[in-house]
């Protein structure tokens, strides 16, 4: 399965937008790539996913480059309660990585 | 819907015990599949099925096994536990392995053997 990298953790103020990037760069054609977050140990949570156009969900949206070699979460309003762990997965086969920690900061 | 539940929520074993973690699943999902996640690491896939009497390994399966008779029900048996095996276990379900749909997780299982 293809790997992402992530940086491991981010910080974002309260209110603002919180963007996290993933690199995808061996992302087959077919594959979609799909977002997950982990709040303190619960069951990871789905955000979204897509192929190559832009999405956007009641949570997030997701910016996917038109190279599919990259992507961006957007959290436009991130609130303390979205701190958690982010996973950027390549595909439905749910191979995870470390994530990105995401600190909301008041 | 319950989504997915697994049962118990927390265990402590002896070395050499055995035990089965249980999921069930209410949403007729085909694939379902098991987790580990050790303190700070993401999670590492044991086993998975992609339709009842059909399971396959995962990254990590030594020292699990798994069946799948029914659609809704996919346990995990830990067959002499050992403190390696200290983790929390999560179950996941979602529609098919191959059709680009979201996955449920269970709350998780934290097992800790001593």
């Amino acid at each position: 399965d293809a790997k992402t990298t992530q940086p491991p953790s981010m910080d974002c103020a309260e209110g603002r937008a919180a963007n996290l990037p993933c690199n995808h760069s061996t992302i087959s054609g077919n594959e979609y790539v799909y977002w997950y977050r982990q709040i303190h140990s619960q069951g990871p949570q789905y955000i979204i996913h897509g192929l190559k156009n832009n999405e956007t969900n009641e949570m997030a949206s997701l910016i996917i480059t038109e190279d599919r070699k990259s992507s961006t979460l957007i959290l436009p309003h991130a609130t303390l309660r979205d701190t958690a762990v982010y996973y950027c997965i390549n595909g439905n086969k749910l191979v995870f990585g470390a994530g990105t920690i995401l600190r909301v900061k008041s | 819907n319950a989504g997915v539940t697994q049962t118990p929520k927390f265990q402590v074993l002896k070395t050499g015990q055995s035990m089965t973690l249980q999921c069930a699943q209410d949403m007729n999902h085909e694939y379902m599949s098991w987790y580990r996640q050790d303190p700070g690491m993401g999670l590492r896939l044991i086993h998975y099925s992609v339709g009842a009497g059909i399971t396959d390994q995962g990254e990590v399966p030594n020292g699990y096994n798994v069946s799948r008779s029914t659609t809704e029900d996919f346990p995990l048996r830990l067959l002499s536990a050992a403190p390696s095996q200290t983790s929390v276990y999560f179950c996941a379900s979602s529609y098919s392995r191959t059709v680009n749909t979201e996955a449920f997780f269970g709350q998780g299982t934290r097992l800790t053997v001593v």
